[in-house]
């Protein structure tokens, strides 16, 4: 079985510019979670997607964070502008089932470097 | 929400049994206590998890107190293989909360 794929692997940018990243979960997964992981802390929860619905977003810094998952499979976020507190890891993950009993699936993550 | 507490860092000897703690006492009765790992520069990795009862896999055995208020994941006879970031999660249906986990150093 095919893991969660996520593109790309690394980016640089210079602040102020837009980025996005892109994430395809495991065939069948309806939960479609996006995290944030700041260097020596915990992954921390962005972005919750049941199907294509967006149910928990209430951690999204909706200023200058978007997110989407139009067909109920692929999801892309995006940053813009990009500010240099930005720099962190993105790490996608999906669960067949979602909350509370559901065991998340995490892709290797997105590094995103502003300067 | 519920959290976690994990002591920050623990050795452990190759071949012998890690035993790593979390306390999670404001835990409500139908939330799961979940184990994952993440080893460096890769995303989290399930170990395992459970509601009330002691759990075992191939991976991990999971040991929750009566009150609910700890737990101790033991891997049984640890390898270089299993040096990583250990975290502890109360899912509450509505937070996945990571915390700082616990790094793990499993010493030849």
């Amino acid at each position: 079985e095919a893991g969660v794929v996520q593109s790309p692997r690394y980016k640089i940018i210079e602040k102020k510019q837009p980025v996005a990243f892109w994430c395809n979960p495991i065939s069948g997964h309806n939960t479609l979670y996006w995290y944030l992981q700041n260097l020596g802390q915990g992954p921390e929860l962005l972005i919750r997607y049941e199907n294509e619905e967006a149910v928990d977003d209430s951690q999204l810094p909706k200023d200058r964070f978007s997110a989407e998952r139009l067909k109920g499979v692929d999801s892309t976020l995006k940053i813009q502008p990009a500010e240099l507190g930005d720099s962190a890891v993105y790490l996608c993950a999906s669960s067949s089932t979602g909350p509370p009993g559901d065991e998340q699936y995490f892709g290797p993550g997105t590094r995103l470097t502003v300067t | 929400d519920a959290k976690t507490t994990q002591p920050p860092s623990m050795d452990c000897a190759e071949g012998r049994a890690a035993n790593l703690p979390c306390n999670h006492s404001t835990i409500s009765g139908n939330e799961y206590v979940y184990w994952y790992r993440q080893i460096h520069s890769q995303g989290p990795q399930y170990i395992i998890h459970g509601l009330k009862n002691n759990e075992t896999n191939e991976m991990a055995s999971l040991i929750i107190t009566e009150d609910r208020k700890s737990s101790t994941l033991i891997l049984p006879h640890a390898t270089l293989r299993d040096t990583a970031v250990y975290y502890c999660i109360v899912n509450t249906g509505n937070q996945f909360y990571f915390g700082t986990g616990t790094s793990l150093t499993v010493i030849p």
